[in-house]
């Protein structure tokens, strides 16, 4: 079985810029968590989507936005990038409302 | 602000010692998770200890957790080479259900 996959791998940006990243949970999960993870420092929640509704937020502004789609799937959007946006996005997903443990291999954006 | 901190922030010991890592962290938890993360991949989740658990082992892991100190600990035996990564403690509480609160983490370096 597919694990939590995450689309693309690597991202080079220009600041200004808009940005997509994708998330495919494990099969039969329903639940999408996002993070970010500045070098050096551990991972930070933006988003939890389950059941296509958004359930949490983190401390992140309003550039930052997210969606779940009926399959599940989930895709992050960056509005007007700034170079401080450069980290490790990491999706994970579970079954229920509660945390997801089982993480992607993440995108790493990076903010030029 | 994270809710968990990790301590030592990196650790250097030869092959076959044992690795200890501490985490402190500050609200009241559901649970707290230990992951390692090697150079800057996906997260991968090690073990899971419940609030009313105090031990938990997993082949070389042993973690603790000491609620009234609002503590834990994650013991790797008989270190090897491929163990160096980063380490990371996370916890989920009981507001923001879908979220887990990461440290900053322990980087650990196993010297063959």
């Amino acid at each position: 079985d597919a694990g939590v996959t995450q689309s693309p791998t690597h991202l080079i940006k220009t600041r200004g810029q808009h940005v997509t990243l994708r998330c495919s949970p494990i099969s039969g999960h329903k639940s999408v968590s996002w993070y970010q993870q500045v070098l050096g420092q551990g991972p930070q929640f933006i988003f939890q989507y389950y059941e296509k509704e958004e359930r949490g937020r983190g401390n992140f502004p309003d550039r930052f936005s997210a969606r779940q789609f009926p399959n599940y799937s989930s895709e992050l959007n960056v509005n007007a990038l700034l170079l401080g946006d450069s980290a490790l996005y990491l999706c994970a997903s579970s079954q229920g409302q509660f945390p997801g443990y089982t993480f992607g291999s993440g995108t790493r954006l990076t903010v030029v | 602000s994270q809710q968990g901190e990790e301590d030592p922030q990196a650790l250097s010991i030869q092959e076959g010692e044992n690795a200890t890592m501490n985490c402190s962290y500050k609200t009241s938890i559901n649970n707290l998770q230990w992951y390692r993360q090697n150079s800057g991949r996906g997260l991968v989740h090690l073990i899971l200890i419940r609030s009313n658990e105090r031990e938990k082992h997993s082949g070389r892991l042993r973690v603790t957790l000491d609620t009234s100190k609002k503590s834990s600990s994650l013991l790797i035996t008989a270190s090897r080479a491929a163990d160096t990564a980063s380490y990371f403690c996370a916890t989920d509480g009981n507001t923001n259900a879908g979220k887990s609160t990461f440290g900053d983490g322990t980087t650990l370096t196993v010297k063959p």
